[in-house]
């Protein structure tokens, strides 16, 4: 899983619902990030975090907050939930010496109805 | 702002070659990536160019050219297992932010 944890892995929620995807990684490495991915789409930033206590916004940071708890946890949270962020979540993170390089978790599979 | 352009498709057959082409449009640039992604699975990394010229890696190299913005992907010997989504990453900024293509399917043929 290229060190990286992502829970849950699949999620329904309803229209309004609020929910936080959580991503660890046991890396120690300091970049962290959080992408979206829509079917046949590439994959769009929405936050990232350069090191413990940062966070930067991506290209769709709308509707959505982050957390970069410690240097092993960035979490994403959606305050509420709608159909249009029905969508694929992951979380990465990547070693600062080998530049361009991250480390995917498997993702987490969100439903907004 | 960053903006990447790769072809939504392409098709080879097996055994051959073929080549993904990227051209990107960044204020910054510090290196272009490409990642692999099988239906389902999470991108993979593949290469990584930072400077003009050929990196190769195995049957895969990837090529950059910074003066024409300009990078592309290379497989060589093509495997059925190939088959999947080429993405191509601009790292533009020295905060670490990195912005994705659309992707390119490939799909290999008997």
């Amino acid at each position: 899983n290229a060190g990286v944890t992502q829970t849950p892995k699949f999620q329904v929620l309803k229209t309004g619902q609020s929910m936080t995807l959580q991503c660890a990684q046991d890396m120690n490495h300091n970049s962290m990030y959080w992408y979206r991915q829509d079917p046949g789409m590439g994959l769009r930033l929405i936050y990232y975090s350069a090191s413990e206590g940062t966070t930067d916004k991506g290209e769709v940071p709308n509707g959505y907050n982050v957390s970069r708890l410690n240097k092993r946890e960035f979490s994403l949270r959606l305050e509420s939930a709608a159909p249009s962020q029905t969508s694929v979540y992951f979380c990465a993170h990547r070693v600062r010496e080998r530049a361009g390089e991250l480390f995917f978790g498997e993702g987490s599979r969100l439903t907004v109805l | 702002g960053q903006s990447l352009e790769q072809p939504s498709e392409v098709t080879a057959v097996e055994g051959a070659i073929v080549q993904i082409n990227c051209t990107y449009q960044t204020s910054g640039f510090y290196g272009l990536s490409w990642y692999q992604q099988h239906d389902g699975g999470a991108p993979t990394f593949l290469s990584y160019n930072a400077l003009d010229g050929l990196e190769e890696t195995g049957r895969f190299s990837s090529f950059l050219s910074r003066s024409d913005s300009y990078g592309y992907l290379l497989l060589q010997e093509l495997q059925m297992k190939d088959s999947a989504s080429y993405f191509c990453a601009v790292d533009g900024s020295n905060t670490g932010k990195l912005i994705f293509g659309q992707g390119t399917t490939l799909q290999v043929k008997p």
